[in-house]
């Protein structure tokens, strides 16, 4: 049984389409992430939800738009893709909020062409 | 500014030798640090943490790190390499009231040779 899972794994896409991410995870955890993966291997944080509310927004573009129906799932939309979109894009859980020990999922490759 | 400086985007090692792996962090308050890996194709996984409890920290698959305040260091070890460590290897921050926003360093590739 994965802990953290993310569907789909890869996508390929065209500029300007629209595409989501879905992300579950069957630990029990209060908190959800998304982090993005850049072509050089950098990560960094997107948005972070606790118990269904959004925590943090690092300021990303309002085409990027989250939601956590339940505190095991959190999605990931992204409208008008732009070829800078092209990433691998990483769901992660922790127990709570203050615990920065994180699960991560294997991760969702998206090419914009 | 809180960041984290991995020395070396790339470490080549021969099966068998020392692997060390740097991680420098700057901050003006007290940090958690974490080693994360990630295997080709895959998520990343916590190899070990320091949450300011003892300042050597063990990990899994023989990995350690010691915490040095002084040096506002976080270096990674395993005394003999496996072809199985190869993989990218990513040092990471986190503070009080932060959450699990961690900032990740570059990442350092690992190479095992036979």
């Amino acid at each position: 049984d994965t802990a953290v899972s993310q569907t789909p794994k890869y996508l390929v896409t065209q500029m300007g389409n629209d595409k989501s991410i879905k992300c579950e995870q069957n630990l029990g955890h209060d908190t959800m992430y998304w982090y993005k993966q850049d072509s050089k291997k950098f990560l960094k944080i997107m948005f972070s939800y606790n118990n269904k509310e959004l925590i943090i927004n690092e300021t990303v573009p309002n085409r990027f738009s989250p939601k956590s129906p339940d505190k095991a799932h959190l999605n990931l939309h992204i409208n008008s893709l732009e070829l800078g979109d092209s990433a691998v894009y990483f769901c992660a859980s922790s127990l709570t909020w203050g615990k920065a020990e994180l699960f991560f999922g294997e991760g969702s490759r998206l090419t914009v062409l | 500014a809180q960041s984290v400086t991995q020395l070396g985007s790339h470490v080549s090692v021969s099966e068998g030798a020392l692997v060390l792996l740097r991680c420098n962090y700057s901050s003006s308050v007290p940090p958690y640090l974490f080693w994360y890996v990630q295997y080709p194709n895959q998520g990343l996984q916590l190899l070990l943490k320091y949450t300011s409890a003892a300042t050597l920290v063990k990990g899994i698959n023989g990995f350690e790190a010691e915490f040095k305040k002084s040096e506002t260091s976080f270096h990674l070890t395993k005394p003999s390499a496996h072809m199985s460590d190869a993989a990218e290897y990513f040092c990471a921050v986190s503070f009080d009231n932060q959450g699990g926003k961690l900032i990740f360093g570059q990442g350092t590739e690992l190479s095992v040779k036979p």
